[in-house]
């Protein structure tokens, strides 16, 4: 039983471009959270989706945009990208249900030059 | 909204000695509070976690408390091993009705030595 998978693993981009970022969910979830981890800080809740509707949002601008496709896997996309959006971007999964297991995937390294 | 606050920051232990990390949360509405391990350039990894009708759950050599009253939750790993040394993340979780997203701490960076 594969785990959560994310792709790619890094990825370098320059000021002002866009990226999109990758995430299939364990087998049996259908809940896909994002959360993006600066260096030497905890993770920060960026949002979740369920049944293809971001279910809640953290404190993230608009610049943070993302997608459930009908197999539960999501995207994760950053528009006009800043110095500060360097960082490890880490998908979970899990059940909907509160107090659930979130599981998560390995990350993508985005550096932003 | 959540805040988490984790101490101590880094902590040193002799391979063998236990090691404590204490967390406390502001949302008396918490009623999740899982603990994780990462590895240097891994994703965190689940090692244990409470929901708020239970005060302590054990591991093998992991243990959780929980203590609703004042708001906080302690991590406690008895014969520590080096291959237990990374950075550990309390988090603290509320059903809002529409999701359980996760509010994590600064971290603790546990280092085993020989």
């Amino acid at each position: 039983d594969a785990g959560v998978t994310q792709s790619p693993t890094h990825l370098i981009k320059t000021r002002g471009q866009q990226v999109t970022l990758r995430c299939s969910p364990k087998s049996g979830h259908d809940t896909v959270s994002w959360y993006q981890q600066a260096l030497g800080q905890g993770p920060q809740f960026i949002f979740q989706y369920y049944e293809e509707e971001e279910r809640q949002r953290g404190n993230f601008p608009d610049r943070f945009s993302g997608h459930q496709f009908p197999n539960y896997s999501s995207e994760l996309n950053v528009n006009a990208l800043l110095l500060g959006d360097s960082a490890l971007y880490l998908c979970a999964s899990s059940l909907l249900s509160p107090q659930e297991t979130q599981y998560f995937g390995p990350g993508t390294r985005l550096l932003v030059l | 909204g959540e805040n988490v606050e984790q101490h101590p920051s880094t902590l040193s232990v002799q391979e063998g000695d236990s090691a404590v990390i204490k967390c406390t949360y502001s949302d008396s509405a918490s009623n999740y509070f899982p603990w994780y391990k990462q590895e240097l350039g891994k994703g965190p990894q689940l090692i244990i976690d409470i929901r708020s009708n239970v005060g302590e759950k054990k591991d093998q050599r992991i243990a959780v408390t929980l203590n609703k009253t004042a708001k906080h939750f302690s991590l406690h790993i008895t014969e520590t091993q080096p291959e237990d040394s990374a950075v550990y993340f309390c988090a603290a979780s509320m059903d809002t009705g529409g999701g359980n997203k996760l509010t994590f701490g600064t971290g603790t960076q546990l280092k085993v030595e020989l």
